[in-house]
């Protein structure tokens, strides 16, 4: 059955870290991937996707995302981060044979000030 | 509206009642989600609507659950003879259309406890 794995559950980091959290996916055909935020109190909502092209993506906030066939992965990644950041972030895949998108268990991020 | 609407926003009810859940998309989008989520569990799908029609029922947990869409518009989730392990929150989301490139516009959810 298709997947999406998040290896991190909890991360915490200071102010200024960098960070990366990891996704893996599994459906090995057209791929569509994406990264949600969801902010305390807040509704989930897109931070970048990735369809084809540069395997690079920028999203909003400073977000990045690297799509790297090879390894089924799309890790998200922030150079330095910012107290605001503090959210729950979820990868996700969408299978257009079955109009489904799949996500991921979520990674709880906690950026300390 | 101005954005995905979903009521009621909290929903305590004792075991073994029956609970509807309501979403009302974004004007014009036709595709409608709904997924549950648990605590460590990530987004569960439940269900997908284009338009009226659901090609795709096989999240649905048990049969207990259902669902349904009118007008292409407002979808409700309704449990049956509701269980503890159904306490969740249970988000609706909606798209343009379903194709690839849609993102989703989620709703703020229903957090359903069921004591």
């Amino acid at each position: 059955a298709q997947s999406v794995s998040q290896h991190n559950h909890h991360v915490i980091l200071s102010e200024a870290a960098s960070l990366e959290l990891g996704c893996n996916y599994s459906y090995g055909g057209t791929v569509n991937l994406f990264w949600y935020v969801q902010y305390p109190g807040q509704h989930l909502q897109l931070l970048l996707k990735y369809f084809s092209g540069d395997p690079l993506v920028k999203g909003i906030k400073g977000f990045e995302a690297e799509f790297i066939k090879s390894k089924f992965s799309f890790n998200l990644r922030k150079p330095s981060v910012q107290w605001s950041d503090t959210a729950e972030y979820f990868c996700a895949e969408y299978n257009p044979g079955t109009y489904k998108y799949i996500f991921g268990t979520g990674t709880r991020l906690k950026v300390l000030a | 509206g101005a954005g995905v609407s979903q009521s009621p926003s909290n929903k305590v009810t004792e075991k073994g009642k029956d609970v509807e859940l309501r979403c009302d998309p974004i004007s014009g989008h036709t595709a409608l989600y709904w997924y549950r989520q648990s605590l460590g569990q990530g987004l569960e799908f439940l269900i997908y609507f284009q338009g009226n029609s659901a090609p795709d029922k096989s999240g649905l947990p048990s049969d207990r659950f259902s669902a349904e869409r009118t007008g292409g518009s407002v979808s409700t989730l309704t449990i049956q003879r509701t269980q503890q392990e159904d306490s969740a929150v249970y988000l609706c989301a909606s798209s343009p259309g379903a194709g690839f490139n849609e993102k989703l516009f989620f709703g703020s959810g229903t957090q359903l406890s069921v004591l």
